[in-house]
């Protein structure tokens, strides 16, 4: 069974660029298309963006470019870069990923297995 | 404002069938098979219960199931149990702009 654990700083200073990894246990990181999603109380969940290990990738773009995701096979592990945060950047971030084998025409639509979630504030 | 709207909260009694709503437009929920729709309980990640408007993924209850009319897809729970009590949102691939995916604001489900 596959088991995500994110990890990164949980305080970022505003303009500064929030870094987060996240930890593939339990199965290939060759098998999903790995998503990063933020969830905040006045905005609800927000999708970030996709990658997937072959090089596929996909992001939101009412974040205009600031979000930068990666994959390291060797670690079995996946990063998000988003970079100059402000105070509108703070919240939940969760690693989540869609198993390739379940997906249909359209990828990295639904995710079926998720990190934990580590909180990020952005402060000063 | 979210992209899908959904109600803010809807109740049931244990036993009874709830539905909650999640509309879109043309370029995501109508537009595309693509709608999944998520459990979450307080402090935890959001889990997965129904894919492509209709799939239900191993291990979750057949209570579960989803449906798709126009640019309103609906989660239907049958036999409310206390544990169903959760916030539930619905997701789906759009093209308003560029391709990506968007979520619902969330629906508050509370077992009385």
């Amino acid at each position: 069974q596959v088991q995500l654990q994110e990890s990164g700083p949980g305080l970022v200073k505003p303009s500064e660029t929030l870094s987060l990894t996240c930890t593939v246990s339990g199965g290939s990181i060759s098998d999903y298309y790995w998503s990063w999603i933020r969830q905040t109380p006045g905005k609800g969940l927000e999708w970030i963006g996709y990658i997937y290990y072959g090089g596929s990738s996909n992001d939101n773009p009412s974040l205009r470019s600031r979000a930068t995701m990666s994959v390291d096979t060797s670690k079995k592990q996946f990063s998000l870069k988003l970079s100059s945060v402000t105070a509108a950047d703070t919240a939940v971030y969760y690693c989540a990923g869609e198993n390739v084998a379940a997906a249909g025409t359209i990828v990295a639509d639904a995710f079926d297995v998720w990190g934990q979630g580590t909180m990020v504030t952005v402060f000063s | 404002q979210s992209a899908l709207t959904q109600p803010a909260s809807v109740s049931g009694s244990p036993g009874q069938s709830i539905t909650i709503s999640c509309t879109g437009t043309s370029s995501d929920v109508g537009g595309y098979n693509s709608v999944s729709w998520y459990q979450q309980h307080p402090g935890k990640a959001p889990k997965l219960i129904i894919s492509d408007v209709s799939h239900r993924p191993s291990g979750v209850s057949h209570r579960f199931s989803g449906s798709k009319s126009g640019n309103t897809a609906s989660l239907t729970i049958s036999g409310l149990r206390a544990e169903d009590e959760a916030v539930y949102y619905c997701s789906s691939y759009t093209t308003r702009t560029t391709p990506f995916v968007v979520f619902g604001g969330g629906t508050k489900l509370t077992v009385l």
